[in-house]
This record gives structure tokens, sequence and C-alpha cells, in this order.
């Protein structure tokens, strides 16, 4: 397993195009996340996946996003009509979450980098 | 609402001059911190997870140490290669025993000249 992949790296579309990106996370990792990130900034909340389930999503998360993980394997972040302010660097992490306390750390991929133009 | 404070916002070393980043935090049942290392363009490389306090963890030129309140980050004799932002997330517990998301503070830029 060569870790977290994501894709595309760099997405560039015109405002109000929707977009999909998509995640595989390390295969024996059962929960799944997306952030989102600014230059400058930490790594924003926007929602995780234990196996299938879809346990938290952001408050701050406009109803034009919306993810799936689908038989608890990869994911797919969609945006829908995009603004200008979705620009940003789009992560996905991953982690084995079972009920031992150790070994949770999640993992990352390189990030697909969105521009709305 | 689990939070996390990172300082300073940015850190400029010569090659071999020591320092300490700090993160403080707040989290409702701490289950793990966690220290990530992200070059510009790239996703956060993990570093470091720590459980409780008093716990510490080495790794060539960084050692993280942790109390119930704080986090430091040491960088000893640092070399340019160490020049990166470095980001503390927490995780707490969900009020079902399940662990919570990842929260992370805004990065300390490192920069390390010759």
């Amino acid at each position: 397993d060569t870790g977290v992949s994501q894709d595309p790296r760099h997405k560039i579309t015109k405002r109000g195009q929707n977009v999909t990106f998509r995640c595989d996370p390390i295969s024996e990792h059962n929960r799944l996340y997306w952030y989102r990130q600014t230059l400058g900034q930490g790594p924003e909340f926007l929602t995780y996946f234990q196996n299938e389930a879809q346990l938290e999503k952001s408050r701050l998360l406009s109803d034009r996003f919306s993810a799936e993980r689908p038989k608890g394997s990869f994911s797919t972040l969609e945006i829908q009509r995009t603004e200008q302010g979705d620009s940003a660097m789009y992560l996905c992490a991953s982690s084995s979450e079972y009920d031992r306390a150790e070994n949770t750390e999640a993992f990352f991929g390189q990030g697909t980098r969105l521009t709305v133009v | 609402e689990d939070q996390v404070t990172q300082s300073p916002e940015a850190l400029r070393l010569q090659e071999g001059e020591s320092s300490s980043l700090n993160c403080s935090y707040t989290v409702s049942g701490l289950r793990g911190l966690f220290w990530y290392r992200q070059d510009p363009g790239k996703g956060p490389e993990f570093l470091f997870t720590l459980y409780s306090a008093g716990e510490e963890k080495e790794k060539e030129r960084l050692k993280a140490t942790i109390t119930k309140k704080e986090s430091f980050l040491h960088i000893t004799a640092p070399k340019p290669e160490d020049s990166a932002t470095y980001l503390c997330a927490v995780q707490g517990v969900r009020n079902t025993g399940t662990a919570s998301k990842l929260t992370f503070g805004t990065g300390t830029r490192l920069q390390v000249t010759l």
C-alpha cells in the first residue's frame, strides 16, 4: 500500500460548475476524513466517515458540499455550483479507529488543489 | 468544542540554533495529540502521537512533549531541511465513546537559514 491517494492533484473550474474529488485511503483503515486548507491556515474539518457511515459534518459546511463513502472504501467529495471562495487545497486522510487507544494517527494524501475562476 | 492554538506563527532560526514550538489545547477527553510537518503544496506528514501528560517522543532532531494543557516540539540543532510548517492537532472522545475528529491549529512556519 502506497498511502492515501487523491485524484486529481489539481483542478481548475469555472464558477458555477460542479466538481468531484476522489480519495483512496490506506486499505486497512476504517476512518476517512476530508479537510480544506487555505494559504497560511491549518486544515479545516469538513466531514469524516467510519466505514461507510458519515459520523460528523462541519456546521460551516454549505449544503453545496456532499461526501460519500460507498462500501466503506474510497470516498468522493462533490462541490456543486462552485464559488471563488471554494478555492483551496482539499485534503483527505485515513486512520485506523478501533477500540484500542494507540495507533490512531491519521495519514494524509497530497491533496487536490482547486482553483475556481 | 476542541481548540488548538500554536505559537509563534513564524520562527526564523540559524542552523544549529535550538528552539521550541508551542501548542496549547483544550479537548474533551484527550484521545491523542498529533504533530505533523507540512511542506508547501503537499499534504501534512505525520511525525508523532502523544497520548497522555508526561509522555515524550523523539525522532532525529525533534522531540515532542506534553502536559495537560500544552505540547512542545523541541528542535535541536536544526538544519535548513527542517524548514516547513509544523501543525499540531488534537483528537478527543465523542459522547458515544468513539474518537472525535482531528482539530488543527494554524501551524508554525519554521525557516532555518545557514
